[in-house]
């Protein structure tokens, strides 16, 4: 089906590893972002991506590595998972004029 | 930089009410403006969007009109449903540096509409 998928939608991992956070899209957009959703704080900028091969930091990139090796994927990875980034995270791609978001991946570290 | 602020929730409403979430931003540049819908479990939704002053925007009865006089962009809705339960999003967005658009959301309001 087009549009944005995340995986996994839920995921439980220790302080100090490592874990990786998957988005895709279908329609081939150019720019891609992830976020992050916090009470209190709407939605943060963690990273963004403005096409293969081209990333950027956002608002509160610290403690987070992305890549960008295909148009379609966009994947965030925490080197090592701190308490702090327990958090609902979002993958967004964009047109010109609008950004569309994928269904969310709620992530805890214990 | 640039700021949104709505109006703190939960907002709890009678089905069939007439509902207000209100929005106000600070921003440089000419911001297009947005509000979200994020339901239970899911991600966020374009409810509507106005890219300049004076548009309104709107969608399954909801509406908002871009302020510029009063930096505003307040949702409204006549008709509340138990459907419409959901957290709302009020954010701006501006052509950045780096060539995108760069979205800056408020904190959200959450709505709940019961029978």
């Amino acid at each position: 089906d087009a549009g944005i998928t995340q995986s996994p939608r839920y995921k439980i991992t220790e302080t100090g590893r490592q874990v990786t956070l998957m988005c895709h899209q279908t329609w081939s957009h150019s720019y891609m972002f992830w976020y992050r959703q916090d009470l209190g704080h709407g939605l943060r900028l963690i990273y963004y991506s403005a096409a293969a091969d081209i990333t950027d930091k956002g608002e509160v990139p610290d403690g987070y590595v992305v890549s960008r090796s295909k148009t379609e994927n966009f994947p965030l990875t925490l080197e090592s998972a701190t308490r702090s980034q327990t958090s609902v995270y979002f993958c967004a791609s964009s047109t010109e004029h609008e950004q569309y978001f994928g269904p969310g991946t709620r992530l805890t570290v214990t | 930089g640039n700021s949104v602020t709505q109006m703190e929730g939960p907002v709890t409403l009678s089905e069939e009410a007439f509902l207000t979430i209100n929005c106000t931003y600070t921003a440089t540049g000419y911001p297009s403006l947005f509000w979200y819908v994020q339901y239970p479990g899911e991600g966020l939704q374009l409810l509507l969007k106005a890219t300049k002053a004076d548009d309104k925007g709107s969608n399954k009865g909801f509406e908002a009109t871009y302020r510029k006089e009063t930096t505003s962009f307040h949702l409204e809705k006549g008709s509340v449903q138990v459907s419409d339960s959901a957290v709302y999003f009020c954010a701006l967005s501006v052509l950045n540096s780096g060539g995108y658009q760069k979205v800056t959301f408020g904190t959200g309001t959450k709505l709940q509409v019961i029978p």
